[in-house]
């Protein structure tokens, strides 16, 4: 079963730039979350999605931070404009359903300079 | 405020001997506890978990045990191998929310030595 994509692994962009990632879920799972982990940090979670729609978004900071899963499947989360307290890993992680063991993929890594 | 804690950012263990994490948490909603590992590079991975119902729960060398009174839970691995060198991760979560994300500690970072 394959696992978790995400993509890039790596990005490197200037402050006031805008950024987005990928993230593509284990085939049939129905819930997604995306985290933020900080150097030094547990992961932090951003945002869950329930099929095409959102759960729970109260930790994005909704003035920069934007996320999607169109058709349910696919999920982008962006950035706009990135601060430099932005860098972090972003991981994207999926699970069968609500309240089932969660699988994380491998993450993104963004420096802001 | 941190609802998950884990006080120790590093812990050396000899291998084949007991390697014992902690972890506290303040939230008295929570009621699943899992522990991940991770490796470099590399996105956590699920290790174990235990409900609130119960105060054990083993799997192979893998054990945790949750206090409740004492909000306190742990992961033992007996016995320690060099592979299990890696950080590990407690996170917690209200299954009576309204939404399903894990709260995580810092993580510790196990080491065993030869």
């Amino acid at each position: 079963e394959a696992g978790v994509a995400q993509s890039p692994r790596y990005k490197i962009i200037e402050k006031r730039q805008s950024v987005a990632f990928w993230c593509n879920p284990i085939s049939g799972h129905a819930t997604l979350y995306w985290y933020q982990q900080i150097l030094g940090q547990g992961p932090k979670l951003l945002i869950q999605f329930q099929n095409n729609g959102v759960v729970d978004d109260s930790q994005l900071p909704k003035d920069r931070f934007s996320a999607e899963r169109l058709k349910g499947v696919d999920s982008t989360l962006k950035i706009q404009p990135a601060k430099l307290e932005d860098s972090a890993v972003y991981l994207c992680a999926s699970s069968l359903d609500r309240r089932n063991e969660q699988f994380f993929g491998p993450g993104t890594r963004l420096t802001v300079l | 405020d941190q609802q998950v804690k884990q006080n120790s950012p590093s812990l050396s263990v000899q291998e084949g001997r007991i390697s014992i994490l902690n972890c506290d948490y303040t939230n008295s909603m929570f009621d699943y506890f899992l522990w991940y590992k991770k490796y470099p590079a590399e996105g956590p991975t699920f290790l174990i978990s235990i409900s609130s119902i119960k105060d054990k729960n083993e799997d192979g060398r893998f054990t945790v045990f949750l206090n409740k009174s004492a909000k306190h839970l742990s992961l033992h691995i007996v016995p320690s191998q060099p592979g299990d060198s890696a950080v590990y991760f407690c996170a917690a979560s209200d299954s009576g929310g309204g939404a399903d994300g894990l709260t995580f500690g810092k993580g510790t970072h196990l080491i065993i030595q030869p």
